[in-house]
């Protein structure tokens, strides 16, 4: 079984809808990442948090919002859902050891279509 | 703030070596990571380096010079499965006041041809 986990794996919706993007992981990590990828721009932090107390906004955190519901499970909510949104959206975690150990490892992906 | 900066593209032919160069500058250097990522699939991790020189590992090696901001991930007798996108990142302790997050390059697709 699959460490990290996403669903769903494809969405498509429409204009201003509300869309809710999960990830579990088995892993025991404490750290857990939301990143969204488009082609030519690499990875873009979206919202990261440390343990379940703790959220932070990552580099591009505008329209998104995220919960740590438990220490297996982070999610992402697009409150209104645009079409500039569509991307491809990945789940990471890390353990807190720092040097290699924290390294970071990522779910499938969810490839969101915002019509 | 953290710049990053590998080639777009590169080609190569099957059992030949290519190497892919990544350029970085930030203020709080704590580490250097290689992903290997399949189209439409998650990264995966291949490579750390946080002191200079050259990690092996199999037919994947990486080097890391601190002082010139530069790595580079070298890839022997390639094969036809590692046609992929190579993703650079750099790991900085002062990146938002929180330590130890990523930023990422926009990746190198390597082709691999017959």
């Amino acid at each position: 079984d699959a460490d990290v986990t996403q669903t769903p794996r494809n969405r498509i919706t429409k204009t201003g809808k509300r869309i809710m993007l999960e990830c579990s992981q088995t892993k025991g990590h404490d750290r857990m990442y939301w990143y969204r990828q488009d082609p030519g721009l690499g990875l873009r932090l979206i919202y990261y948090s440390f343990d379940v107390k703790d959220i932070n906004k990552g580099e591009i955190s505008d329209g998104y919002s995220v919960s740590r519901q438990a220490q297996a499970k982070f999610s992402l909510s697009l409150e209104s859902a645009i079409p500039n949104q569509t991307a491809l959206y990945f789940c990471a975690t890390s353990d807190a050891s720092g040097g290699s150990a924290d390294t970071q490892y990522f779910g499938p992906g969810t490839r969101l279509t915002v019509l | 703030g953290q710049n990053i900066d590998q080639p777009t593209e590169m080609t190569a032919t099957e059992g030949a070596i290519v190497q892919i160069n990544c350029t970085y500058q930030t203020s709080g250097f704590n580490g250097l990571f290689w992903y290997q990522q399949h189209a439409g699939e998650a990264p995966t991790f291949l490579s750390y380096n946080v002191l200079d020189g050259l990690e092996e590992k199999g037919r994947f090696s990486s080097f890391l010079s601190r002082s010139k901001g530069y790595s580079y991930l070298l890839l022997k007798e390639l094969q036809m499965k590692d046609s992929a996108s190579y993703l650079c990142a750099v790991r900085d302790h002062l990146y938002n006041n929180a330590g130890n997050m990523l930023t990422f390059g926009g990746g190198t697709r390597l082709m691999v041809k017959p």
